[in-house]
């Protein structure tokens, strides 16, 4: 079973500061996930990858594959960023969907005015 | 992307009931899954839901206690049985569709408080 660990498990910044939180894994996956939970509990997917980087508006994301880490960039943060963000993984070979993700505990994000 | 609601959004129940939660996706899904999200830790996979066969559970999981129904493509149930304080929670619904079959999608989740 993949052991997803995640750094820090909380983070207070300012707003504007750069940010960075770090994903790793103990296993090769398919693909790793970037999920953000706001208060309610709900869960939004910003980022899946397999290689490489993704960015999207002021987030970014990369991997690497050989050294089993993740990295979420977050560029000109803001108070609407605070949410705890998790990385998940997919075991190899997911191809037909059938697996379920394996999941790190999560980063307490908190941006303060 | 796909469109997932969870009913209800949120309960009180009493040790020994149950609960049923439903999961509802705007359209046909390959795969869909129900996690658990116990007070301070990460979500785990309860077990997959497959249309028209038993449900895939996961280490620790077990049909008793979660019964899952997938009557077909767009719907599933996961009823929390026989509750007890250690079953407050939230449980997410989850699916995978489309040709990247890697991508998942979460449901907003139900909130489960059991007294």
């Amino acid at each position: 079973k993949n052991e997803v660990e995640q750094s820090p498990q909380n983070l207070t910044a300012q707003e504007g500061e750069f940010i960075t939180i770090n994903c790793s894994y103990s296993v090769g996956i398919s693909a790793l996930h970037w999920l953000q939970q706001h208060p309610g509990g709900g869960i939004v997917s910003l980022f899946m990858l397999s290689s490489g980087k993704k960015k999207h508006g002021r987030l970014i994301a990369t991997i690497n594959i050989q050294e089993k880490h993740s990295s979420l960039h977050i560029t000109a943060s803001h108070p609407r960023d605070s949410a705890v963000y998790i990385c998940a993984v997919l075991p190899p070979n997911s191809g037909g969907g059938a697996d379920g993700l394996t999941f790190g505990k999560g980063t307490h994000l908190i941006i303060q005015p | 992307s796909a469109v997932i609601s969870q009913k209800p959004s949120r309960d009180i129940c009493q040790r020994g009931t149950s609960l049923t939660i439903q999961c509802q996706v705007d359209s046909q899904v390959t795969m869909m899954f129900w996690y658990r999200q116990q007070p301070g830790q990460s979500l785990t996979l309860i077990a997959t839901a497959n249309q028209g066969s038993e449900a895939t559970y996961e280490s620790g999981f077990v049909i008793d206690k979660f019964p899952i129904s997938r009557p077909n493509l767009t719907f599933s149930t996961l009823t929390v049985s026989n509750l007890s304080p250690e079953d407050s929670s939230i449980y997410l619904c989850s699916v995978t569709r489309g040709r990247r079959y890697n991508e998942q999608f979460f449901g907003p989740g139900t909130r489960l408080t059991v007294l």
